[in-house]
């Protein structure tokens, strides 16, 4: 059965504590995985795609990295506003609409 | 242009009015979603579009009817709907159905 697990359910950082949030998923054909930051009351936010293992890629603070069975977002020196919730999502190889979304981290940096 | 958009961005309702969601995107893209999520809980998909036809319908009652009346609309109405239908509704596009979705801002709904 398909399915996407992130670590930790929720996260609080100091500002500047570098740390990593993990989704693990298990999938019959990986066509993509998606992370999206999300606020309160807002729509997902669309930050990275990733198609292969060893594949990674940056914005800002975040960095976003995928193997064969987890992908990790790493944020350096976080700031206030990156508290968020942060939500992965994949979409297997024979569904090309369906995304399959893990029940996301929520991230709280404090000053 | 690179945003899509929603009105109205709160709704309060009865069960027994009839009332309509409205998503628009100019981006271009042939792919529209209406997804549906409860507070702490990711989107759940309702339906998608592809070129304007009704491709998906992830076994939605029926008091939920979509419409695509243009490849740049997308409308989702709503009728003898249920306290628990309350949630916040958001709208989706992509350039296909294979590719990186595009979420606008949410419709909170309120069912009294």
């Amino acid at each position: 059965e398909d399915q996407v697990t992130q670590s930790p359910e929720a996260l609080r950082l100091q500002e500047g504590e570098s740390s990593s949030l993990n989704c693990s998923y298990t999938v019959s054909g990986l066509r993509g995985l998606f992370w999206y930051r999300q606020d309160p009351g807002k729509g997902p936010e669309f930050l990275f795609t990733l198609y292969s293992a060893g594949e990674e890629k940056e914005k800002e603070r975040l960095k976003a990295t995928l193997t064969k069975k987890e992908s990790f977002l790493h944020i350096t020196a976080p700031k206030p506003e990156d508290s968020a919730t942060y939500l992965c999502a994949v979409r297997r190889m024979d569904s090309s609409y369906k995304l399959i979304f893990g029940s996301g981290t929520r991230l709280l940096v404090r000053p | 242009d690179t945003e899509v958009t929603q009105t109205p961005k709160h709704l309060v309702m009865g069960m027994t009015n009839k009332k309509s969601l409205k998503c628009e995107q100019h981006m271009g893209h042939r792919a529209m979603y209406w997804y549906k999520q409860k507070a702490k809980k990711p989107p759940e998909l309702m339906f998608v579009y592809s070129y304007e036809k009704l491709s998906i319908n992830e076994s939605v009652p029926s008091r939920f009817s979509p419409e695509c009346p243009n490849s740049s609309l997308l409308n989702l109405h709503l009728h003898a709907l249920q306290p628990e239908d309350s949630a916040l509704y958001l709208c989706a596009s992509s350039h296909s159905q294979g590719n990186e979705q595009f979420f606008g801002p949410g419709t909170r709904l309120t069912v009294l």
